[in-house]
């Protein structure tokens, strides 16, 4: 099965630097990246999500780019702020998308 | 985007006493719903894959008998714990697939057992 590696645990910032966090995938057939954003006690949300046709993608502040050959794929934000802190997640699924997520990310933004 | 919701948010109950957490899709038909665990400052652990019509698919280490699971229809999922015990206090999300990948999170459901 798929088995997804995230660095790092924990990245801690300064409001306006960049954080940037890893994930490495295991599967080749795996085709499909989305990262999500959990805020203390809630749900996690979608923020961005790349297949394996493209290499980047960009969303305002959030970027993600993937390196197919190398089995790995990060999250970019840029300027980041006080509201940006939360535990990020990826995953990584194939064809029928049976979801195999990293095991998150706490980004704190000190102000 | 599609919109999932979780009922209850948070439940307490006894030793011994069974749990129905609802999980509905509310602006879409979902298929496939997924119903995760999660435990305090850790990643989303999958129990199971519920599809619409037919029997949950369980991941290996969890217990069908104990964490039931039933689509009855497109927009509905419910997990059963049963005869919960204090170890199956956690945070237990479920998520529905839009299309072919994306999936989005219910609200979560805080369990108790005492």
């Amino acid at each position: 099965g798929e088995n997804v590696e995230q660095h790092p645990s924990t990245l801690s910032v300064q409001e306006g630097d960049s954080a940037v966090i890893k994930c490495t995938y295991s599967d080749s057939a795996s085709n499909y990246f989305p990262w999500y954003k959990q805020e203390l006690g809630k749900r996690p949300q979608l923020i961005i999500d790349i297949r394996s046709n493209v290499g980047e993608k960009k969303d305002q502040r959030i970027a993600v780019t993937l390196n197919k050959t190398a089995k790995h794929f990060s999250l970019h934000i840029t300027e980041t702020q006080p509201e940006d802190s939360a535990v990020y997640f990826c995953a990584a699924g194939g064809g029928s998308y049976i979801p195999t997520f990293g095991r998150g990310t706490s980004l704190i933004v000190h102000p | 985007g599609a919109v999932v919701s979780q009922h209850p948010s948070r439940v307490i109950c006894k030793s011994g006493t069974s749990v129905k957490i609802e999980c509905r899709s509310l602006d879409f038909q979902a298929t496939t719903m997924f119903w995760y665990r999660q435990f305090p400052k850790q990643s989303l652990m999958l129990m199971a894959t519920s599809n619409e019509g037919s029997k949950a698919t369980y991941e290996q280490g969890v217990e069908k008998d104990k964490f039931l699971i039933n689509h009855a229809s497109l927009t509905l999922s419910t997990l059963t714990v049963t005869s919960a015990h204090p170890e199956d206090s956690s945070f237990y999300i479920c998520s529905a697939r839009v299309a072919s990948y994306e999936q989005y999170f219910g609200p979560g459901t805080r369990l108790t057992v005492t």
